[in-house]
């Protein structure tokens, strides 16, 4: 069935590297996708969003790429500090489904001092 | 941005009991909520989609006497897992949407159970 995953489990960088996190989507109906931060113990946070027409969306030392022709999105961190090491979520809605998002499988970002 | 509370954030109670986990909407009125489960490690699995003044609607999988969800205001949904069994452990975390089912989910902080 329709699916979003993610490539990595876990992904360690050094504090200051920059880091990408991927994501995978099967639907091709999917138009909205957003990507959530789970720290430890707590629930997700809204991180950025991108609709599918659009390739490249930028935020706070975030950016979010979508490629639609292969299916894969990916999440930018620029300038990786301990406090970004969570896991990461990627989530896609389609407008012609529930609109309720399906969360991939997350991956672990540890940021080391 | 709207805030969503969760209460308890983590509970312990023994076998055969039953939890009841409150989700309430601070700054805003939720029409619709969702409930979610989390085993360690993995990713959140939808359990049901909680509409104000109507019967929860349930995931293919989810026992709904199991998991009783009541959204009786629109701040505040509950889900009380009866009779619970080691197997309900997990963390289950609340989502809130101001317009609907369509618009930005807002997430609670999670509740913990622990079933001895």
């Amino acid at each position: 069935g329709e699916s979003v995953g993610l490539h990595l489990p876990t992904l360690s960088v050094q504090e200051g590297d920059n880091s990408i996190i991927n994501c995978a989507y099967s639907n091709s109906a999917s138009d909205y996708f957003i990507w959530y931060k789970q720290e430890s113990g707590k629930g997700p946070q809204f991180i950025i969003d991108i609709r599918s027409n659009m390739d490249k969306r930028q935020g706070q030392r975030v950016t979010v790429l979508l490629n639609k022709t292969v299916k894969h999105l990916s999440l930018q961190i620029a300038a990786t500090q301990p406090g970004d090491s969570a896991v990461y979520f990627c989530a896609e809605r389609s407008s012609g489904g529930s609109y309720i998002p399906t969360f991939g499988r997350g991956t672990s970002l540890i940021v080391h001092p | 941005g709207a805030v969503v509370s969760q209460h308890p954030s983590w509970v312990i109670c023994k076998s055969g009991t039953s939890v009841k986990i409150e989700c309430r909407s601070l700054d805003f009125q939720a029409t619709t909520m969702f409930w979610y489960r989390q085993f360690p490690k993995q990713s959140l699995m939808l359990m049901a989609t909680s509409n104000e003044g109507s019967k929860a609607t349930y995931e293919q999988g989810v026992e709904k006497d199991k998991f009783l969800i009541n959204h009786a205001s629109l701040t505040l949904s509950t889900l009380t897992v009866t009779s619970a069994h080691p197997e309900d452990s997990s963390f289950y975390i609340c989502s809130a949407s101001i317009s609907g089912s369509t618009g930005e989910l807002f997430f609670g902080e999670g509740s913990r159970l622990t079933v001895l």
